[in-house]
């Protein structure tokens, strides 16, 4: 079966404190795609990262950066330097062979000033 | 560049009474079109999707329904609505790839 684990139902920080989040996941596909998402207060929700199952490098852009580890089934997130704008629910996301998304239960991000 | 519009931003409605949501994309052609449902404090459940005009998908059984009249707008309908409706709506779209993007959302409270 195939799923998207967040372990962490909620993260609190200082701002300015480095803050990784988690993302488990499972598939039988040899090929998927991994993605995460962040929905502020407002609700919308905006796609910040998609990785390739057969590209293994790891991505950084600005403050975000996102380690990908096939060996151990995850895709985690790391802010560093967080800010209060970065506060949001983040959501991890398994995309399988028929172009859907397994969303993972997400995980909310609190930084305090 | 696309955009995707959806309305309304809100909506209080009773318990039985119907409901059309609608959502259409600008800046692209055929692209795959999606509802989901998020529950306050919780994450998102796919309620129906879409590959072309008339073409609906249903992964959760309830008293919703979804049409695509036109390529690019996408409707969300129910005749009687119930108190377990309630929620966020989210209307969004992909190319024939994986990356979906989401429209701003409705907030629908059912009394």
């Amino acid at each position: 079966a195939q799923k998207v684990t967040q372990a962490q139902t909620e993260i609190s920080v200082v701002e300015k404190e480095d803050v990784t989040l988690d993302c488990v996941y499972e598939t039988r596909d040899t090929t998927y795609y991994l993605f995460w998402y962040k929905q502020p207060p407002s609700g919308e929700l905006v796609f910040l990262i998609r990785r390739n199952s057969f590209d293994e490098q790891n991505e950084i852009s600005g403050r975000y950066s996102w380690n990908f580890q096939k060996s151990t089934s995850s895709f985690n997130f790391t802010i560093t330097a967080s800010q209060v704008v970065d506060s949001a629910v983040y959501f991890c996301a398994l995309g399988d062979s028929n172009y859907q998304l397994i969303w993972g239960a997400g995980t909310k991000l609190i930084i305090k000033p | 560049s696309q955009t995707i519009h959806q309305w309304p931003a809100t909506l209080v409605q009773p318990v039985g009474s119907p409901l059309s949501l609608e959502c259409t994309v600008e800046g692209t052609s055929n692209p795959n079109l999606y509802w989901y449902r998020q529950a306050a404090g919780r994450g998102l459940q796919l309620l129906f999707y879409s590959v072309g005009i008339g073409q609906i998908s249903s992964e959760v059984p309830q008293n919703l329904s979804a049409s695509r009249p036109q390529d690019r707008q996408f409707i969300l309908s129910s005749k009687k609505l119930l108190l377990s409706d309630s929620g966020f709506y989210l209307c969004a779209w992909s190319a024939q790839g994986y990356e979906q993007y989401f429209g701003p959302g409705t907030r629908l409270t059912v009394t």
